[in-house]
């Protein structure tokens, strides 16, 4: 069974660009949640996703979105992106009623 | 406000050594708390989760007690071996019906293993 996956894996983009990452569960899988790793404030909670639907939202400004597609397939989008915004962003899909949440690698996005 | 702390931030220990990695929450909702693994350039990987109405879980060389008055859980990792050398994370989260739910994580130890 295929894990996580996340395209692409690394992504350079220029302050005030916007940028869309992609993620692809686990099949079977319908909830899709998305954290921020950084040095400093370690992993922090973006927001869930389940069956299309936005159940749970992080504390994150609203140039930060995110969607989910019919078949589970997630994406964020960070608008109007600041030095700041550099850091690993992962994914995490997970089936009803079973707790573990299985990550993806990760996309490492580097904002110059 | 950080709602789950970690300690230590790093830790080196010897091949065979028993590393312990402590983590205290405040939610007294929580009521899932998982071990995360990661090695450098991949995701966490969930190495062991324990539910508040058990003090200790066991899974090969991975221990977590958990003391529910006091708030705090660790995790012991018996006979470590250079291999586990890796950043440990906890995690809390308050378990609800349906399927993913929002993990709340300590900032992370980097453990390493000297052979």
């Amino acid at each position: 069974k295929a894990g996580v996956t996340q395209t692409p894996r690394y992504l350079i983009k220029t302050r005030g660009q916007q940028v869309t990452l992609s993620c692809s569960p686990i099949s079977g899988h319908r909830s899709v949640s998305w954290y921020q790793q950084t040095p400093g404030q370690g992993l922090q909670f973006l927001f869930e996703y389940f069956s299309e639907t936005q159940r749970n939202k992080g504390n994150f400004p609203g140039r930060f979105s995110g969607r989910q597609f019919s078949n589970s397939r997630s994406e964020m989008n960070v608008s109007t992106l600041e030095l700041g915004d550099s850091a690993l962003y992962l994914c995490a899909s997970s089936t009803p009623g079973v707790t573990e949440a299985f990550f993806g690698q990760g996309t490492r996005l580097t904002v110059v | 406000q950080q709602q789950v702390k970690q300690s230590p931030q790093s830790l080196i220990v010897q091949k065979g050594g028993i590393p312990i990695i402590n983590c205290a929450y405040e939610n007294t909702a929580f009521d899932y708390f998982p071990w995360y693994q990661q090695f450098p350039g991949k995701g966490p990987a969930l190495l062991i989760a324990i539910r508040p109405d058990v003090s200790e879980k066991k899974e090969g060389r991975f221990t977590i007690s958990f003391n529910k008055s006091a708030k705090q859980f660790s995790l012991h990792i018996m006979d470590s071996q250079p291999g586990d050398s890796a950043t440990y994370f906890c995690a809390a989260s308050i378990e609800s019906g349906g399927s993913n739910y929002k993990l709340t994580f300590g900032k992370g130890t980097l453990l390493t293993v000297n052979p």
